[in-house]
Order: C-alpha cells, then structure tokens, then sequence
C-alpha cells in the first residue's frame, strides 16, 4: 500500500488567504520529502523540498514543515492567489532508495 | 534548455497493439523514471533507471519494458496494450538519489 496520504482531498480557499495542506506518511526511515504541484493537463512541478534534519523551510510565499514524531509534513501557501488552484502532491523517498512514494493529492481551489 | 519533453502527447491503441513512448532529458541528469497516474491517484512507478546502463522495477512493471538508450533518453515499451494501461505516463530526471525530481508534459495513452 502507499506509505505517504494527504488528509483531505479537497480543500477551498478563499483568494488572499493562507492555505494549509497536510501529509502524513508511514516510513520513518524516509529522509527527504518534496512537495509538488500539478496544474491541469501538465506535469507535477517542484515546489519545495525539505530533508529530515530540518524540520522547516521556506521559500516564496510557501513553507513545508516536518514532524518527524508524528510522521506528519505540511504546506503552506501564504497569500492564496488564483493561479494556485492545482493539486498538490507529497511524496517522500526513503533512504539507500532512488524510488518517490507520491500521496493521492489534494485539490486545492481558489474563491475569488 | 527544454527539460524533459515525451513524444507523443496522445495516443489510442487497440488491445493488443504495442508502441513505445520516448523521453529525452537535456539537464545531464544521471537518473530517469516513468510513472503512471490514473484518475483521483498519485503517480505510481513503473520503472526506473538510476543511471545510464541500469534499469530497475518500480511498483508497477507488469506489462512494460524499458530502455536506457543512452544518458539522455529513456523509453518505455507496452509490447501488448491492455486497457487497464490506459493512463497517463509521466517521464522524470534527477541528478542525484535524494533530490527533486524534473517532470514532462505527460502522454495521456487510452486502450480500447
């Protein structure tokens, strides 16, 4: 089975918000964790990535932050802005292993 | 610098047929991967190579086969389509084991 879920496969947000989009995985040997975002009839593209000595990072308007206890890993998009409304993918890559377990997605959309 | 391109876009087959989808990275990234995505899933891995002249078995290789052809190109063959293959197909590159991962465009392929 998957060892990586996100909790919700939907989520709204109203424009200029903040949007949260957690992840919670099963392998506590992964030691690198990557968010991504799919648009529409496109590929996933990166967003963020953090390894499993830090437990936060930024970078423009969004910040990826790892629970190790709880096995737990979230996103947050500041700001909402339309052009965010895609799926967002977690995934994570357990060590001495070239494989990404990517979670099912969220979908997030925008309201105006 | 085009990244990943994946020829063709669309595709239909008939059971049984077979056809090869190509990839071509122009990054110089060592490592290659094809995935699946079905509806309402996150991308599941079909095959992987994780360097030129090496290629392994993700979660999914039932029915595909792969080539590295050369540090640049990886394709993936279906010798005879069935319609649970009908999905779309997401070729990927990395540099390193633990790094992000570069997606292309994706061919959406139905098998009818």
């Amino acid at each position: 089975g998957e060892s990586v879920g996100l909790h919700l496969p939907t989520l709204s947000v109203q424009e200029g918000d903040n949007s949260i989009i957690n992840c919670a995985y099963s392998n506590s040997a992964s030691d690198y964790f990557i968010w991504y975002k799919q648009e529409s009839g496109k590929g996933p593209q990166f967003i963020i990535d953090i390894r499993s000595n830090m437990d936060k990072r930024q970078g423009q308007r969004v910040t990826v932050l790892l629970n190790k206890t709880v096995k737990h890993l979230s996103l947050q998009i500041a700001a909402t802005q339309p052009g965010d409304s895609a799926v967002y993918f977690c995934a994570e890559n357990g060590s001495n292993d070239y494989k990404l377990s990517f979670g099912a997605g969220t979908t997030v959309t925008v309201r105006a | 610098n085009a990244g990943v391109t994946q020829t063709p876009k669309f595709q239909v087959l008939k059971t049984g047929q077979s056809m090869t989808l190509q990839c071509a990275q122009d990054m110089n990234h060592n490592s290659m991967y094809w995935y699946r995505q079905d509806p309402g899933m996150g991308l599941r891995l079909i095959y992987y190579s994780a360097s030129e002249g090496t290629t392994d078995k993700g979660e999914v290789p039932n029915g595909y086969n792969v080539s590295r052809l050369n540090k640049r190109e990886f394709s993936l063959r279906l010798e005879s389509a069935a319609p649970s293959q009908t999905s779309v197909y997401f070729c990927a590159s990395s540099e390193v084991r633990t790094g992000e991962q570069y997606f292309g465009p994706g061919t959406r392929l139905t098998v009818t």
